[in-house]
């Protein structure tokens, strides 16, 4: 069974810029996988950021952008905020109407 | 202003059953696929199921094919998840989400804010 990997944890210093990954256990990950991002806050519901790879939903700051890295998804935060500090997920399409979450990763800005 | 709101959640002894609906507003039901998605306390996200728009298809996560099914009335602009023979896995909040269908629906474009489910006797 393939595995959609993440970063456990990451930080940032405020105003810095920060990559985060998500991949495959197996394999590569391309456009094809349709790439998105979510963040959440403890509590909260999720909020979509990134689909389609590199399409910003509704309202998101152009401060996150979403790309392929090598054989990875990546969402990069440029000029990171207190508020940036949050839980952010991918997913992965896998084909067959399967849609499979990455573990997520904890990001703290200090 | 799109607006999704679960509800039906609660507790339910292990074998048990459970519907959970999530109610819609603020655009054209028909049109967009639907989604669950849940997340165990202190865990991660995980996608459980799929439906497509207006009556059409749908799919589900191994950890929940056959016992869970998905399912919609237009006509209520109403989502349902049908959950039969709970395990104490199932123990999460499950959130709804919609995503237009003419934009392919790989991703969750907008949330409601869950229904915990707690299964346990």
């Amino acid at each position: 069974q393939t595995v959609v990997t993440q970063e456990p944890s990451f930080s940032v210093s405020p105003g810095g810029t920060v990559t985060l990954t998500c991949g495959l256990s197996s394999g590569s990950v391309s456009t094809s996988y349709y790439p998105s991002w979510y963040q959440q806050t403890p509590g909260q519901a999720p909020r979509t950021l990134i689909h389609s790879t590199n399409t910003r939903s509704s309202g998101v700051p152009n401060r996150f952008s979403g790309s392929i890295l090598g054989s990875k998804a990546a969402l990069t935060i440029t000029g990171a905020q207190a508020d940036d500090e949050s839980d952010y997920y991918c997913v992965l399409y896998m084909g067959s109407g399967v849609r499979v979450f990455g573990g997520g990763t904890k990001l703290t800005v200090l | 202003e799109v607006q999704l709101l679960e509800s039906g959640g609660g507790l339910v002894q292990p074998g048990g059953s459970l519907r959970l609906s999530c109610a819609a507003s603020g655009f054209t039901f028909s049109s967009y696929a639907m989604s669950w998605v849940r997340q165990a306390p202190g865990k991660g996200l995980e996608w459980v199921s799929a439906i497509s728009g207006g009556a059409g298809g749908s799919n589900y996560a191994d950890s929940v094919k056959g016992r869970f099914t998905i399912f919609r009335d237009s006509s209520k602009n109403t989502l349902f998840l049908q959950m039969n023979s709970l395990r104490a896995e199932d123990t999460a909040v499950y959130f709804c989400a919609a995503t237009p269908v003419s934009s392919g629906w790989y991703y969750f474009d907008y949330w409601g804010q869950g229904t915990l489910v707690t299964v346990s006797s």
